[in-house]
């Protein structure tokens, strides 16, 4: 079942605006994960914020997590035409095995 | 480079056609994955791989036969396959999770299946 929802679907900003995508999901998580994907590529990972952590920074990214809300962001500052791409939020759950929920991306579009 | 290895990366095959997918990592990872990518749908997990035994199938119709040999190989067999499950196939893996609250999973390129 879908776990991760993003908002907004797709994105459109100018280079150098930062941008914001958010990440609702529903169940108890053990973690969550956010990747990056280029058309037609693999994912690539970006940041993992476990669930007791609030907040995490990886060079121009910044991770959050509220639990109460079950509700995570990502922020890209200072945005860069190289940032174009989907961006997707997983929910991990560890039931045994860890296992990864997606949902179904952010289309982030930096127009130079 | 993620350190996973996917071949081939483009593959076009018959509905009666018989072939594999490959997936090889190294990292040292225990766990390893096979997710599914369909246009306008979210990714899929297929199956769940931990220090080589199935922990997770997903639903996943018996038109798809996993093996994993090992913890660093593990191969997604595909036979009589219907036009719907043209889509890309996504590898990963990870540390087991352990009692911590979760490792990385990282990803492969993939393999672009098309069934006519």
């Amino acid at each position: 079942s879908q776990q991760g929802e993003e908002d907004p679907q797709a994105l459109s900003i100018q280079e150098g605006e930062n941008a914001t995508m958010n990440c609702s999901y529903k169940t108890s998580i053990n973690n969550l994960q956010w990747y990056r994907q280029n058309s037609g590529r693999g994912l690539v990972h970006l940041i993992l914020i476990r669930s007791n952590e609030r907040e995490k920074h990886s060079g121009r990214l910044r991770v959050t997590l509220d639990t109460s809300k079950k509700s995570s962001s990502l922020l890209i500052t200072a945005s860069r035409a190289a940032d174009t791409a989907s961006y997707f939020c997983a929910t991990g759950i560890i039931q045994g095995a860890q296992k990864l929920v997606f949902g179904q991306g952010t289309r982030l579009t930096i127009n130079p | 480079e993620t350190g996973v290895t996917q071949t081939p990366r483009h593959l076009v095959m018959g509905m009666t056609n018989k072939k594999s997918l490959k997936c090889e990592q190294h990292l040292g990872h225990n766990a390893m994955y096979w997710y599914k990518q369909s246009a306008k749908k979210p990714l899929e997990l297929m199956f769940v791989y931990n220090f080589k035994e199935q922990t997770e199938n997903n639903s996943v119709p018996s038109r798809f036969s996993p093996e994993c040999p090992n913890s660093s190989h593990l191969f997604l067999h595909l036979h009589t396959l219907q036009p719907e499950d043209s889509a890309l196939y996504l590898c990963a893996s990870s540390r087991s999770a352990g009692t911590n609250s979760g490792n990385t999973i990282y990803f492969g390129e993939g393999s672009w299946l098309t069934v006519v």
